[in-house]
């Protein structure tokens, strides 16, 4: 069953601590994007990578660091930097990267609280 | 700074009404568009995309959008919604050069009610 897996759903953490959301997909894409969520905002792009080992900041993107040292894997790191970590996370993919336009699939998503 | 405005924030229909959600975005040149659909405990997922073409998109669950150039719209409209179409729903947009990064609105909450 092909897609993307984002663990955990839920994480807690407290102020002034990193933290390492996963993301792993087996559709076999180029592209993996991290995008945050807030209520009344839509979503904000943090980070994408249009191939393996190269990565480029989004709108949002400080506080964050990524890596993608596979194909299938695009780990976000929250650092203590971010003032304001507490938001859904998602993670999505598209088949190419570079200039080539088209759908990106989503992940379920980790919902995370930093107190 | 390119944006994406989603008028209504909240929709409340009750089934069978007829639903246009507004979507205007601000970049002058060529845009690719697109309604997501954020089912409640779902993955956000594609409802339909316009990159060029037919400027009326028939899109999954007899959604459909109509890409008005002059006016920078793309609404999405459905003749008859049901109880399962509560969602939130998100316009977004790719400008021409956009490296496929998308510029997302803040969405529209949609509750129907039976």
């Amino acid at each position: 069953d092909g897609g993307i897996t984002q663990s955990p759903k839920y994480l807690f953490r407290k102020e002034g601590q990193n933290v390492t959301l996963s993301c792993e997909q087996n559709l076999n894409h180029d592209a993996m994007y991290w995008y945050r969520q807030d209520p009344g905002q839509g979503l904000r792009l943090i980070y994408y990578s249009q191939i393996v080992n190269d990565f480029q900041k989004g709108d949002i993107a400080e506080g964050y660091s990524v890596s993608r040292e596979k194909k299938e894997s695009f780990p976000l790191t929250v650092t203590s930097a971010q003032k304001n970590p507490t938001a859904f996370y998602l993670c999505a993919s598209s088949i190419k990267g570079g200039g080539y336009v088209d759908e990106q699939y989503f992940g379920p998503g980790t919902r995370l609280t930093v107190t | 700074a390119q944006s994406v405005s989603q008028h209504n924030h909240h929709v409340i229909l009750s089934e069978a009404a007829s639903l246009e959600l507004g979507c205007n975005y601000s970049y002058g040149g060529t845009v690719n568009l697109f309604w997501y659909v954020q089912y409640p405990g779902q993955h956000l997922q594609l409802l339909l995309k316009y990159f060029s073409g037919d400027p009326l998109v028939k899109g999954i669950k007899g959604f459909e959008a109509e890409f008005i150039k002059s006016k920078f719209s793309f609404n999405l409209r459905k003749p008859s919604v049901q109880w399962s179409d509560t969602a939130e729903y998100f316009c977004a947009v790719i400008p021409w050069g956009g490296y496929n990064k998308l510029i997302f609105g803040a969405g529209t909450r949609l509750a129907v009610h039976p």
